[in-house]
């Protein structure tokens, strides 16, 4: 079945520690979305990339970082520079940023220890 | 700026109750717009859009029309079901510039049935 996966369901960070957060998609799309997610809060973009090997910052990229080597794969790396991490972590993708519609993974829940 | 304004939550209902979340926009052009839903501890799942004005979309009874008159995309459902229960967001797509579309969501509505 084709989609959207992300690991791990749960990540724990210590102080001044990166994580990496994976996503994976086998839909053949060129666009990914990272998002993050607070309670009660919408949706805001970290980083999106239109094609491999290119990617833009959105509204809150501070503290954050990605790369694109890969069509099928979208790591986002939580840095030691962010400094309020804990989240739910969404990662999308479209056919294109032209294309209506953005598919979403699980997510991934970040934790602070 | 684009924004996404949808009434607060929680709403809590019984089951088959009439349901109506409200949702108003603002946004330059001419976006597209869409209900998410997400239910608890996954992703979020397309639930219905609307490319242009007067567009109905619907999916699994529920319904929003896209009224270009008073900017809002209004969520209704007829009878609402206790697995309905999730959080639902409204969101616009529309160019951000440099060649690329951007989703701005609402802030979510927590929906809650009971039996």
């Amino acid at each position: 079945d084709g989609g959207i996966t992300q690991s791990p369901k749960y990540l724990f960070r210590k102080e001044g520690q990166n994580v990496t957060l994976s996503c994976e998609q086998n839909l053949n799309h060129d666009a990914m979305y990272w998002y993050r997610q607070d309670p009660g809060q919408g949706l805001r973009l970290i980083y999106y990339s239109q094609i491999v090997n290119d990617f833009q910052k959105g509204d809150i990229a501070e503290g954050y970082s990605v790369s694109r080597e890969k069509k099928e794969s979208f790591p986002l790396t939580v840095t030691s520079a962010q400094k309020n991490p804990t989240a739910f972590y969404l990662c999308a993708s479209s056919a294109g940023t032209a294309q209506e519609t953005q598919y979403f993974g699980p997510g991934t829940r970040l934790l602070v220890l | 700026g684009n924004s996404v304004t949808q009434m607060e939550g929680p709403v809590t209902l019984s089951e088959e109750a009439f349901l109506t979340i409200n949702c108003t926009y603002t946004a330059t052009g001419y976006p597209s717009l869409f209900w998410y839903v997400q239910y608890p501890g996954e992703g979020l799942q397309l639930l219905l859009k609307a490319t242009k004005a007067d567009d109905k979309g619907s999916n699994k009874g529920f319904e929003a029309t896209y009224r270009k008159e008073t900017t809002s995309f209004h969520l209704e459902k007829g009878s609402v079901q206790v697995s309905d229960s999730a959080v639902y967001f409204c969101a616009l797509r529309a160019y951000s510039g440099a060649g690329s579309y951007q989703l701005t969501f609402g802030k979510g509505t927590k929906l809650s049935v009971i039996p």
